[in-house]
C-alpha cells in the first residue's frame, strides 16, 4: 500500500462548479500535511498547510480527519487558472507525496 | 523572494553516460530534499539532508545514484552510468524545519 495515495482523476469541471479531492495516508504517526499545486512541467507550489481544525483561504479549503486518515481540498468557483494537478504532502520525518489529482476547469 | 535554484535546468545525455545536478538551498534551509518525479507521477523522495548528514535515501538506487552535500549548504546529485529509465524531472527541494519545503525549478533529464 502506497503511504499517500490520491484519486488520478482528472476532474473535468465548469468554470464556477465546486470540487473536492480526498488524499488518503497509511501512518497514523504523520505530523503535517500540505496541499501543492503543480502546473504542466513546472515544480510543486505550496498551495496550503492542513490543520485539523480546517482552514480556509480564498476559494479554498482544507480539512484533515486524522482519525479516518485523509484530508481533502475543496475549491469553489472553480476559474479555468485553477486547471492543475493537486499533490498532497504527508510528513513522517519526510515529506511524502501522493501522485497527483488533475483538475481541468473548462469554460 | 528567497528561491531554492538548481542546474542545468534541461539535459540530455546518452545511456551509460554521468550527469550530475546541483541544487542551491534557501539560505537557513537545513533540510534539503531531492525528488524523482516521472510524467504523470508524484514527486518520489531520493535522498534527504539535515545539513551534511543523509537522513533518508532508503529509495535512492545507490548502485548508480549518489547524493553529498558537503558543507550542508549546496548540493550535487550524480547518475553514473544513466539509463533510459532515469528520463525524468529531478526536483530539489529545502525546508526550515523538516516540514514544509519549497522547490526549485527543476532539472529534466532525458537519457536517448
Amino acid at each position: 500500500r502506497k503511504e499517500v495515495e490520491q484519486d488520478p482523476g482528472p476532474f473535468n469541471v465548469p468554470e464556477g462548479a465546486t470540487v473536492a479531492f480526498n488524499c488518503t495516508y497509511s501512518n497514523s504517526a504523520s505530523q503535517s500535511f500540505f496541499w501543492y499545486r503543480q502546473d504542466c512541467r513546472k515544480e510543486p507550489k505550496l498551495l496550503m498547510s492542513v490543520y485539523s481544525s480546517g482552514n480556509e483561504d480564498g476559494r479554498f479549503t482544507a480539512q484533515l480527519n486524522r482519525a479516518s486518515q485523509y484530508i481533502s481540498l475543496l475549491i469553489r468557483d472553480s476559474k479555468l487558472s485553477d486547471s492543475a494537478t493537486y499533490l498532497c504532502a504527508v510528513t513522517f520525518y519526510k515529506l511524502i507525496f501522493g501522485s497527483g489529482t488533475r483538475l481541468l476547469v473548462r469554460p | 523572494e528567497a528561491e531554492v535554484a538548481q542546474s542545468p535546468r534541461y539535459k540530455i545525455t546518452e545511456k551509460s553516460q554521468a550527469v550530475a545536478f546541483w541544487c542551491d538551498p534557501i539560505s537557513g534551509h537545513a533540510t534539503l530534499y531531492w525528488y524523482r518525479q516521472i510524467l504523470g507521477q508524484g514527486p518520489e523522495l531520493l535522498v534527504q539532508f539535515q545539513d551534511e548528514s543523509v537522513v533518508d535515501d532508503s529509495q535512492l538506487p545507490k548502485d548508480r545514484f549518489s547524493a553529498e552535500r558537503l558543507k550542508g549548504v549546496d548540493s550535487t546529485l550524480k547518475i553514473q552510468p544513466a539509463e533510459l529509465g532515469d528520463s525524468a524531472m529531478y526536483l530539489c527541494a529545502s525546508s526550515l524545519s523538516g516540514e514544509l519545503a519549497f522547490f526549485g525549478p527543476g532539472t529534466r533529464l532525458t537519457v536517448l
